[in-house]
C-alpha cells in the first residue's frame, strides 16, 4: 500500500513563480490536510479538508488556496511564490477528523 | 488558545538504558494529546494517543506515554531504548474538534 503519496519530492522556484503540489491517498480517509515544517518549529496547518467536498483554513493560510478533487486527491497551490513560503510541505491524511495518521514523505520547496 | 511545549530540543541517551522524552500543555479543556516520530527525511508516523481513560497509553514499538493532569504533561517513555529509535519526536495536542498544535520537537539520540 502506497499510503499517502505526494508529488513533487524537490521543487526550486522563482519569486512570483505559481505551482501545484499534489497529494493522493489510497486509504478512503475522509479528511485530509496540508502542513508545513519549517525549521525549530512543529508542523502548521495550511489547510484541510474534513471531508470530501468541504475545505478550511488553518493557522496559516494566506498565500495558498486548496482544492479537494474527490476522495483521494488534495492538492495546495502556491499562486505567486514568495521566499517566506520556502518550507517542507506535508499532506496527511485521517479517518476522523483532527488526528492526521499518515503522512507523505513531504515536498521539500525553495523559492529563490 | 492551546498550546504545547517540548522543553528539550536533543535527549541522548545510551542504548539499553530508559528513555523519556518531554511534553507539557496547556489547553483550556479536556486535552487530547498525541506523540508522533519522524525519520529523516520523511513523513510523520503516529505513535500513541490520549483521549481518556487509563492514564498510561501504549503505543507502537513499545513506546508508552504517562498523562499527569495535575503537571500538565504527557511524557513519552520506554524502557530499553535502540538505536533505531533515534528520531525526531513530536508532542501534540487538540481539544474538541479543533486541530492539532504541534511541539518544536526532541531529535532523540540513542548512543551505540
Amino acid at each position: 500500500n502506497a499510503g499517502v503519496t505526494q508529488t513533487p519530492k524537490f521543487q526550486v522556484l522563482k519569486t512570483g513563480q505559481s505551482m501545484t503540489l499534489q497529494c493522493a491517498q489510497d486509504m478512503n480517509h475522509n479528511s485530509m490536510y496540508w502542513y508545513r515544517q519549517d525549521p525549530g518549529m512543529g508542523l502548521r496547518l495550511i489547510y484541510y479538508s474534513a471531508s470530501e467536498g468541504t475545505t478550511d483554513k488553518g493557522e496559516v493560510p494566506n498565500g495558498y488556496n486548496v482544492s479537494r478533487l474527490n476522495k483521494r486527491e488534495f492538492s495546495l497551490r502556491l499562486e505567486s511564490a514568495a521566499p517566506s513560503q520556502t518550507s517542507v510541505y506535508f499532506c496527511a491524511s485521517s479517518d476522523a477528523f483532527g488526528q492526521p495518521q499518515h503522512f507523505g514523505d513531504g515536498t521539500r520547496l525553495s523559492i529563490l | 488558545a492551546q498550546s504545547v511545549a517540548q522543553p528539550e530540543d536533543q535527549v541522548n541517551v545510551a542504548e539499553g538504558n530508559p528513555l523519556t522524552v518531554k511534553c507539557t500543555y496547556s489547553v483550556s479543556g479536556n486535552p487530547y494529546l498525541f506523540w508522533y516520530v519522524q525519520y529523516p527525511n520523511r513523513g510523520l508516523q503516529f505513535l500513541l494517543k490520549y483521549i481518556t481513560g487509563d492514564n498510561l497509553v501504549k503505543g507502537s514499538y513499545g513506546f508508552e506515554a504517562e498523562f499527569n493532569k495535575s503537571q500538565t504533561s504527557f511524557h513519552l517513555k520506554k524502557p530499553s531504548a535502540l538505536v533505531s529509535d533515534s528520531a525526531l519526536y513530536f508532542c501534540a495536542v487538540r481539544t474538541g474538534a479543533n486541530n492539532l498544535f504541534f511541539g518544536t520537537g526532541t531529535r532523540l539520540t540513542v548512543i551505540p
